[in-house]
């Protein structure tokens, strides 16, 4: 069965201090791969796509990377603000169909 | 530009009732797709609606049904409720189906009582 996990559940950095949060999956055509952010009470907000393994896409802080069986979302130097969930997800070849991981959520100290 | 809107935004219901979500997608988006959200499951795929056609579907009963009409605004139905029907149900639309970026709305909470 096609499964996306996601690891750590829960992380908890002091400022600064940079960290990697982990998408591993098993999907038979993978069509592409996403990140998206997740605060409290609000929708996922979509951060990144990554087709194939070797690409690397880059947003302030964040830099999420693709193998053939996993991706990385690192997170240099973060912030407070940078508090929240991050879900990854895969949209599988033979159906379109999307699926998420549980999430990492992910809280910053001050 | 306006976001993905969704209404209402809190709901509360007691077993057996049904119950209709609405979800108005950003203007020019034609492709909707609608997930519950759970802590213990995460998100899970509901549907996905493109010209108003239901294009996929995910592993739910037919208690979960839904439609999008011609200006592309989509509505989510879950009859018969039960608790574990609680959740937060996500809508997200994007330009077309093929397109892999999706905008969220803010979600409806359903609280079944």
């Amino acid at each position: 069965e096609d499964q996306v996990t996601q690891s750590p559940e829960a992380l908890r950095l002091q400022e600064g201090e940079s960290s990697s949060l982990n998408c591993s999956y098993t999907v038979s055509g993978l069509r592409g791969l996403f990140w998206y952010r997740q605060d409290p009470g609000k929708g996922p907000e979509f951060l990144f796509t990554l087709y194939s393994a070797g690409e690397e896409k880059e947003k302030e802080r964040l830099k999420a990377t693709l193998t053939k069986k996993e991706s990385f979302l690192h997170i240099t130097a973060p912030k407070p603000e940078d508090s929240a969930t991050y879900l990854c997800a895969v949209r599988r070849n033979r159906d379109d169909k999307i699926i998420f991981g549980k999430g990492t959520r992910l809280h910053i100290l001050p | 530009k306006a976001g993905v809107t969704q209404t209402p935004r809190y709901l509360i219901k007691t077993r057996g009732q049904q119950v209709t979500l609405s979800c108005s997608p950003i203007s020019g988006h034609r492709s909707v797709s609608w997930y519950q959200q759970t802590p213990g499951q995460g998100l899970q795929f509901l549907f996905e609606y493109f010209s108003e056609t239901q294009r996929n579907k995910g592993n739910f009963p037919g208690r979960f049904s839904g439609r999008q009409f011609s200006n592309s605004r989509s509505e989510m139905n879950v009859s018969t409720l039960e608790l574990g029907d609680s959740a937060l149900y996500l809508c997200a639309s994007s330009p077309s189906s093929s397109y892999n970026e999706q905008f969220f709305g803010p979600g409806t909470r359903l609280t079944v009582l």
